[in-house]
């Protein structure tokens, strides 16, 4: 069964600092990675996608891939109170239209 | 534009009875999925739409779960039966065909089984 593991956290950050939140998972074939927020009571909603190696830049996000060591990342700069949410990382296993959900990372952004 | 929008918003219900859940997904959107998620869990996928057909309902947990889709829109999704261990929040996402995984969620329905 392939598998998507996130630390559940939380992760408490103060204001303004770098959250890092990783994601690891089992499918080597896998050729797409999302990232999903969801706040508390809501759902979720797609932040980040990334297909290639390397880092890719969205204003204070960065999602990093690195498909050697089967592992993706995503970064949040000057970190707010309002980020505070569990982070969703979503990888499909090659050849599926139905991604395999992480059970998320909660972060908590304390001012 | 609209985005999804599912019905109700909470359903309270005894053991025992049937429910239906409704799903209208984005304009234009040709895939719908349909996922559960109970109190601090993650997402539990329990069927595929693309179109009328569902290509992939693997995930449904039992045979007391089925879904339909009609006119390549709206999903019902229907728990026969009701346990209390159905009870969770339930999402429907949609996708465009071409970008599967980039899927938009519901507000979602949060079924409580007594």
């Amino acid at each position: 069964q392939k598998e998507v593991e996130q630390n559940s956290g939380p992760l408490s950050v103060p204001e303004g600092a770098i959250a890092s939140l990783n994601c690891t998972y089992s499918d080597r074939v896998s050729q797409s990675f999302f990232w999903y927020r969801q706040y508390s009571g809501k759902s979720p909603e797609l932040i980040m996608s990334i297909y290639s190696n390397g880092d890719k830049e969205d204003g204070r996000f960065t999602a990093q891939l690195n498909k050697a060591s089967q592992y993706v990342s995503l970064l949040i700069r000057d970190s707010q109170p309002s980020d505070s949410a569990t982070y969703l990382c979503a990888v499909p296993s090659g050849g599926s239209y139905i991604p395999t959900f992480g059970r998320g990372t909660s972060l908590i952004v304390h001012p | 534009g609209a985005g999804v929008s599912q019905s109700p918003s909470n359903k309270v219900t005894e053991k025992g009875k049937d429910v239906e859940l409704r799903c209208d997904p984005i304009s234009g959107h040709t895939a719908l999925y349909w996922y559960r998620q109970s109190l601090g869990q993650g997402l539990e996928f329990l069927i595929y739409f693309q179109g009328n057909s569902a290509p992939d309902k693997s995930g449904l947990p039992s045979d007391r779960f089925s879904a339909e889709r009609t006119g390549g829109s709206v999903s019902t999704l229907t728990i026969q039966r009701t346990q209390q261990e159905d009870s969770a929040v339930y999402l429907c996402a949609s996708s465009l065909a071409e970008l599967p995984y980039e899927q938009y969620f519901g507000p979602g329905t949060r079924l409580t089984v007594t």
